[in-house]
């Protein structure tokens, strides 16, 4: 149990196209879902917190035009990268937390961004 | 954002060593998780600590969360290539947010 999938793996794109991941949690409901970045040998960074059915909460210095959520069901979150460019390629890596455990969180495969 | 102080930041060890990497911080967790992330994947999760002093084994794991809930640490009993990676701790606080640790690349020579 407790598994999280994040579509696509990989994906490379135009600068100024937009890319849209997707989160699910495939055998829990997740009312709250974290979105990550994460550069080359670094660790993870939050980007947001995204809750069901409201606004995400970002973090500070995080551009909420530029990094679109959505958590509209109990089981998906979508990260949109809008207007891409080459200093936004990095690994996106989202995670969520099961409502029946709520300490702890289970993370995706994580997403490899490259813009060209 | 805050992370926590984690060592050591690499080890290069010999195949059937045992590992013991460790994490500090100046703030008080109520949780503390040790994650192992291999290249190009999401962490997965090791061990999940509840309670201060708490000792939990899983397999050639062990891990315990500080006296003083600032602190734990993660041993790897008999390493194995497969051990290869990089492991993280992470503290939860109030508020159930995360804070990761800057990480530890483990390397196994056969």
């Amino acid at each position: 149990g407790a598994v999280v999938s994040q579509h696509p793996s990989w994906v490379i794109c135009k600068s100024g196209t937009s890319v849209k991941i997707e989160c699910r949690s495939l055998d829990f409901q997740a009312t709250t879902m974290f979105w990550y970045r994460q550069f080359p040998k670094q660790s993870l960074m939050l980007m947001a917190t995204s809750n069901e059915g409201s606004k995400a909460t970002y973090e500070q210095g995080v551009e909420k035009d530029k990094f679109l959520i959505n958590h509209a069901s109990l089981t998906l979150s979508t990260l949109t990268v809008t207007s891409a460019h080459p200093e936004d390629s990095s690994f996106y890596i989202c995670s969520a937390r099961d409502q029946g455990r709520v300490t702890e969180a289970f993370f995706g495969q994580g997403t490899r961004l490259t813009v060209v | 954002g805050q992370q926590l102080n984690q060592s050591p930041q690499s080890m290069f060890i010999q195949e059937g060593e045992d590992v013991s990497m460790n994490c500090t911080s100046s703030s008080i967790f109520n949780t503390w998780l040790w994650y192992k992330q291999d290249p190009g994947e999401g962490p997965v999760l090791l061990i999940a600590l509840y309670k201060a002093g708490e000792l939990t084994s899983n397999g050639r794991l062990t891990a315990q969360f500080g006296i003083t809930r600032k602190d734990s640490f993660l041993n790897i009993s008999a390493s194995i290539p497969s051990d290869v990676g990089i492991y993280f701790c992470a503290g939860q606080g109030a508020g159930n947010m995360l804070t990761f640790g800057g990480g530890t690349r483990l390397m196994v020579k056969p």
